[in-house]
């Protein structure tokens, strides 16, 4: 049961480097969120979607993009990479609808900007 | 806006204990609350998910009560065990909707001593 992943698991990247995270998830959910998460300071919400075609903007989107062409994928860029986005990023997914429950998550990947 | 507590934020146990860990929230108006295991350099593992209209779920040696009148749940261990030193995470959804928030505590560290 692949479930949420994600890669790469690690990364560096130099300031103003570009790059993009992948995730894919194969149980069909129509939601899709990416979170990043730093010491001490919980999950914070990126960017989501409800299904292919459709983002929004999460509580902390500044220096990031997405994209949903298919249920399946929903990558992360990181344009002009900065010091303040080292940290953890974890892509999640969730039924929704009437089935709106239980969140999964990926294994995380690790950017460290230097 | 909703506000999730954890408190203490580590604990350390000896193997075999039975435990409790707490978790607070402001706003009783949620959909449902999560409870995650996150073991280091890993990402969230889905313990268990409580719908608002629900009291307690069970699974194996977990339980996890809701009392949303006085804004409170508490994941039991029961017969704790080395394997079990991870950092537990609750997070409360206000509605069924993607967009609907998400608000994650910042965990406590459990570590259970052999």
């Amino acid at each position: 049961n692949a479930g949420v992943t994600q890669t790469p698991k690690f990364r560096i990247l130099k300031i103003g480097q570009s790059m993009t995270l992948q995730c894919t998830q194969d149980m069909n959910h129509n939601y899709m969120y990416w979170y990043r998460q730093d010491p001490g300071m919980g999950l914070k919400l990126i960017y989501y979607s409800v299904g292919a075609g459709i983002t929004d903007k999460g509580e902390v989107p500044n220096g990031y993009n997405v994209s949903r062409s298919t249920t399946e994928d929903f990558p992360l860029r990181l344009e002009l990479a900065a010091p303040s986005q080292t940290s953890v990023y974890f892509c999640a997914s969730i039924a929704g609808g009437r089935n709106t429950g239980e969140l999964f998550f990926g294994e995380g990947s690790r950017l460290t900007v230097l | 806006k909703q506000e999730v507590t954890q408190i203490p934020a580590a604990l350390s146990v000896p193997e075999g204990e039975n435990l409790v860990l707490n978790c607070s929230f402001t706003d009783s108006a949620i959909y449902n609350l999560q409870w995650f295991r996150q073991d280091p350099g890993k990402g969230l593992t889905s313990l268990l998910l409580i719908q608002s209209s629900q009291r307690e779920q069970t699974s194996g040696r977990l339980n996890a009560s809701l009392d949303k009148s006085s804004g409170r749940s508490t994941l039991y261990i029961a017969a704790s065990q080395p394997g079990d030193s991870a950092t537990y995470l609750c997070a409360v959804r206000g509605g069924a909707g993607a967009n609907s928030k998400l608000t994650f505590g910042k965990g406590i560290t459990l570590s259970v001593r052999p």
